[in-house]
């Protein structure tokens, strides 16, 4: 069975420091992996993803993530965190067989403070 | 181009009452699920299509129905309303199966009493 797991339910972080949310999953097959973003009151938003290829991927507003095959980690990472950045951060995959499901994980609650 | 659109918004249901959420894309995207999304649980996929005529089953699919007739729309049904079905349900679509990545609605307030 395919999981996702964010171990952290809230990251504190300082404007202009490095921040990390972590992320870890468990599939069948190589995995699909993927971060959104949720706004208060708002639908997710697509962050960035892994499929193949380079192990470090850019996305959307100077995120990027870290696919560890050994570790079966795929930590979200920006060099300067900004005020901006407050949301809640979900990870989520998917197995490359065995069906068509993706599976979220509980979501990471980031504060950056002033 | 709309996105993904769900209506309602918002929607109070007393116990035992039926519902049906709409959810409907504009895309063209074969690949359509619905979620729930409650605090500390994160998003639960309750039902997925690959495509018109295909349904089924996600991780908590008890209490809920679905159809697809078309593309472009995929209605979510309470049957009969429980107080543990409020919830914050999510409809999302996306181009390919799990390559591409998903596009949300704004998401259904909803509240059983």
């Amino acid at each position: 069975a395919q999981s996702v797991a964010q171990p952290e339910d809230q990251v504190n972080v300082a404007e202009g420091n490095p921040l990390t949310v972590k992320c870890t999953y468990s599939v069948s097959g190589n995995p699909y992996l993927f971060w959104y973003v949720q706004y208060p009151n708002r639908g997710l938003q697509f962050l960035l993803k892994y499929i193949t290829g380079d192990n470090l991927v850019k996305g959307s507003y100077g995120f990027e993530a870290e696919f560890n095959k050994s570790q079966t980690s795929f930590h979200l990472k920006k060099p300067s965190a900004l005020v901006s950045d407050s949301a809640l951060y979900f990870c989520a995959v998917r197995s490359n067989t065995g069906g068509f499901k993706t599976i979220f994980g509980a979501g990471t609650r980031l504060f950056v403070k002033a | 181009n709309a996105g993904v659109t769900q209506t309602p918004k918002f929607q109070v249901l007393k116990t035992g009452q039926s519902m049906t959420l709409q959810c409907a894309q504009d895309m063209n995207h074969e690949y359509m699920s619905w979620y729930r999304q409650d605090p500390g649980m994160g998003l639960r996929l309750i039902h997925y299509s690959v495509g018109a005529g295909i349904t089924d089953q996600g991780e908590v699919p008890n209490g809920y129905n679905v159809s697809r007739s078309t593309t472009e729309d995929f209605p979510l049904r309470l049957l009969s309303a429980a107080p543990s079905q409020t919830s914050v349900y999510f409809c999302a679509s996306s181009y390919e199966q799990g390559i591409t990545e998903a596009f949300f609605g704004q998401g259904t307030r909803l509240t059983v009493v």
